[in-house]
């Protein structure tokens, strides 16, 4: 167990629809990544927050949305959904806000549109 | 732009075998280069990482070596055993003052009982 929740474990949605995938992360790390694992894909960096503010953005798409909370959780926020964005979206989190040290990622959400 | 190269995506050795895997990357900047193993259906994993003033690192049956003019970086696993199969993707950090790691395709490694 990493220490990082992510919830729900599955997702499934129609077409158009929005949803929230949402992240807890590990007791004392201030920073929060999402990253998408498409099919058959290696893991695409989308956006870092770091005590509540973005630190960083990878290549996330408009309809693709984020926040962190002054709890520190996170929320994903997919809108407008294709059946391009089924995917496994991966949050992790770590102590400080430059990559230098372990990355801790949580077990997934599965999101599958039909 | 920033990027990592993985090579190969796949690879299968007999138990007992040694398994390399060798990463690019294009940013001169980047200085910490951590290496993931993902089982099935899992979350990625650390198994270790090393920094750009070491040139190598050993963590038993595991090394990783680093060329900072070549920018190279690759993965050894010694005396390879059934359950280090999975998909390993090695990372090099992005932009500076970010946490930003950008990761490299994947290998998938099969070791043969």
């Amino acid at each position: 167990d990493s220490g990082v929740t992510q919830t729900p474990k599955h997702l499934i949605t129609a077409t158009g629809q929005r949803v929230t995938l949402r992240c807890s992360p590990r007791s004392g790390d201030l920073s929060v990544y999402w990253y998408q694992q498409s099919l058959d894909q290696g893991l695409q960096f989308l956006i870092q927050y770091y005590n509540g503010e973005e630190r960083a953005k990878g290549n996330i798409l408009e309809r693709f949305s984020a926040q962190q909370f002054p709890d520190l959780h996170s929320e994903l926020n997919l809108s407008s959904l294709e059946l391009g964005d089924s995917a496994l979206y991966f949050c992790a989190s770590s102590p400080h806000v430059l990559a230098n040290t372990e990355a801790f990622f949580g077990q997934g959400t599965r999101l599958t549109v039909v | 732009g920033e990027n990592v190269e993985q090579h190969p995506s796949t690879l299968s050795v007999q138990e007992g075998d040694s398994a390399v895997i060798k990463c690019t990357y294009s940013d001169s900047a980047s200085n910490y280069f951590p290496w993931y193993k993902q089982e099935l259906g899992k979350r990625p994993q650390l198994i270790i990482d090393i920094r750009s003033n070491v040139g190598e690192k050993k963590d038993q049956r595991i090394a990783v070596t680093l060329n900072k003019t070549a920018k190279h970086f690759s993965l050894h696993i010694t005396e390879t055993q059934p359950e280090d199969s999975a998909v390993y993707f090695c990372a090099a950090n992005g932009a500076s003052n970010t946490g930003k790691l950008i990761f490299g395709q994947g290998t998938t490694l099969q070791v043969k009982p």
